[in-house]
């Protein structure tokens, strides 16, 4: 099974400002399986990114996935006061699917 | 628009048993893999199960597999999740979300609301 370990836990960070988040995986995603999602209180997941680096629909462009391999990233160019959540990443590339256990990006 | 609804969650004793079930509608069900994901309230997502597009393909978390059953009936635009042998560490709110592929595991592009199962005495 591939573990996914995502840091930091938490970010805190102000409206406008730049979030980088990381995903590190314990072997090798098979061709960059790999997916983020924003998760708010009280709501389900919404998928952001997938096959590392493409947005899914509707999703703004001031967030984008770059790596490979065994370390991805979500980065948010600018923060937007909607964007604050908790993020989690997960790997499709091999059985069984697993999670990070997710990165609470927090208003400072 | 696209929608799954989730369904049949409750309270059940340790040992139970609860069939979840998940509407779908607003796309081509037979079209897509589906999956169950949990997440116990304040804690990560736990994938639980998928199957494939027919249901001739599925997959089981190594915490659930023996215990619960995936199924679908295209038919009816449904998707199951049947559950026995209920455990404490079962509570959890389930989500119906959709594969973006006919195979058993992928990413999940639309999600349900979700369904409460409390497992306790």
């Amino acid at each position: 099974e591939i573990v996914l370990t995502q840091s930091p836990g938490t970010l805190s960070l102000s409206p406008g400002e730049r979030a980088a988040l990381s995903c590190r995986a314990s072997q090798s995603v098979s061709s960059n399986y790999l997916a983020w999602y924003q998760q708010k209180p009280g709501q389900a997941p919404r998928l952001l990114i997938y096959g590392a680096s493409s947005r899914a629909t509707g999703i703004p462009d001031r967030f984008s996935g770059s790596g490979s391999g065994t370390d991805f990233t979500l980065t948010i160019s600018r923060l937007e006061p909607e964007d604050f959540a908790v993020f989690y990443c997960q790997q499709y590339g091999s059985s069984p699917v697993t999670f990070g256990q997710g990165t609470k990006v927090e208003i400072k | 628009e696209v929608h799954l609804v989730e369904s049949g969650g409750g309270v059940v004793r340790p040992g139970g048993s609860l069939r979840l079930s998940c509407a779908a509608s607003g796309f081509t069900f037979d079209d897509y893999g589906m999956t169950w994901v949990r997440q116990v309230p304040g804690r990560g997502l736990e994938w639980v199960s998928g199957i494939n597009w027919r249901g001739s393909s599925t997959d089981y978390a190594d915490s659930v597999k023996g215990r619960f059953t995936i199924s679908r009936d295209n038919a009816k635009n449904a998707l199951y999740l049947q559950m026995n042998s209920l455990r404490a560490e079962d509570t959890a709110l389930y989500y119906c979300a959709r594969l973006r592929a006919k195979v058993a595991w992928h990413y999940m592009d639309v999600w349900g609301k979700g369904s409460t199962v409390i497992v306790s005495s």
